[in-house]
């Protein structure tokens, strides 16, 4: 399994938007919505920000939001916030019963 | 409120084995599909293996035929058997599950530490 890809970071100032891009193949991101988010903030655990492409769990803000377009997927992040700052990595189903896990995204907040 | 705690990791020698648990408290482990995932020093997460509430397993290539997922209902424990250990595997382990679906996780552990060195 290929690690899907993602830009290694991208930053925005507080109240701005950003969008993390996630790309895959036919054969993961695009044959399935099977596609979830995750927040890493260092030396705590990983929180789920969305699964199936575009649901988000209670007590995730509508700040986040996920969207596929062919073999990439997007999270997007509105209202920039201080705390939003962190690492960004998508998963998604990659056939024959395995998953694959994008290589990250470096979140800044400027 | 769902509470995973990983636990057995350690320094052990290239070709040794280990196996590391993840506890649950506030779920039964048999209603969840459970997976190990890792992260290497300075390095992205990567996908492990995966329990299925039916017992069915599968791994990623990379520790396919060394490393077993088993779970213990009695003990409301996931297991992570691994053997013919390398150095590559260093990494930080998370239990991490969700009781509807195996495609992601709404509940993570804190992470055990495993070194692989001579």
């Amino acid at each position: 399994q290929s690690a899907l890809t993602q830009p290694r970071s991208v930053s925005g100032s507080p109240g701005q938007s950003v969008t993390i891009s996630c790309t895959g193949t036919s054969s993961d991101v695009g044959g399935f919505n099977y596609v979830s988010w995750y927040q890493h903030h260092p030396g705590r655990a990983p929180k789920l920000m969305i699964y199936e492409v575009t649901k988000r769990p209670s007590g995730v803000p509508d700040r986040f939001s996920g969207s596929k377009s062919g073999n990439t997927a997007s999270l997007t992040i509105s209202g920039l916030q201080a705390d939003d700052e962190a690492d960004y990595y998508c998963y998604s189903y990659a056939d024959s019963f395995t998953w694959v896990f994008g290589g990250g995204t470096k979140l800044t907040v400027l | 409120e769902v509470h995973l705690v990983e636990s057995g990791g350690d320094l052990v020698q290239p070709g040794g084995s280990l196996r590391l648990s993840c506890t649950a408290s506030g779920v039964s482990v048999s209603s969840y599909y459970m997976s190990w995932v890792r992260q290497a020093p300075g390095k992205g997460l990567e996908w492990v293996s995966v329990i299925y509430i039916g017992d069915n397993t599968y791994n990623a290539d990379s520790v396919r035929g060394r490393f077993t997922t088993s779970r213990d209902n009695s003990k409301n424990t996931v297991y992570l058997q691994m053997n013919s250990l390398r150095v590559e595997d260093t990494a930080m382990y998370y239990c991490a599950g969700d009781p509807d679906s195996s495609s992601c996780f709404s509940s993570w552990g804190q992470g055990t530490l495993v070194t692989v060195s001579a």
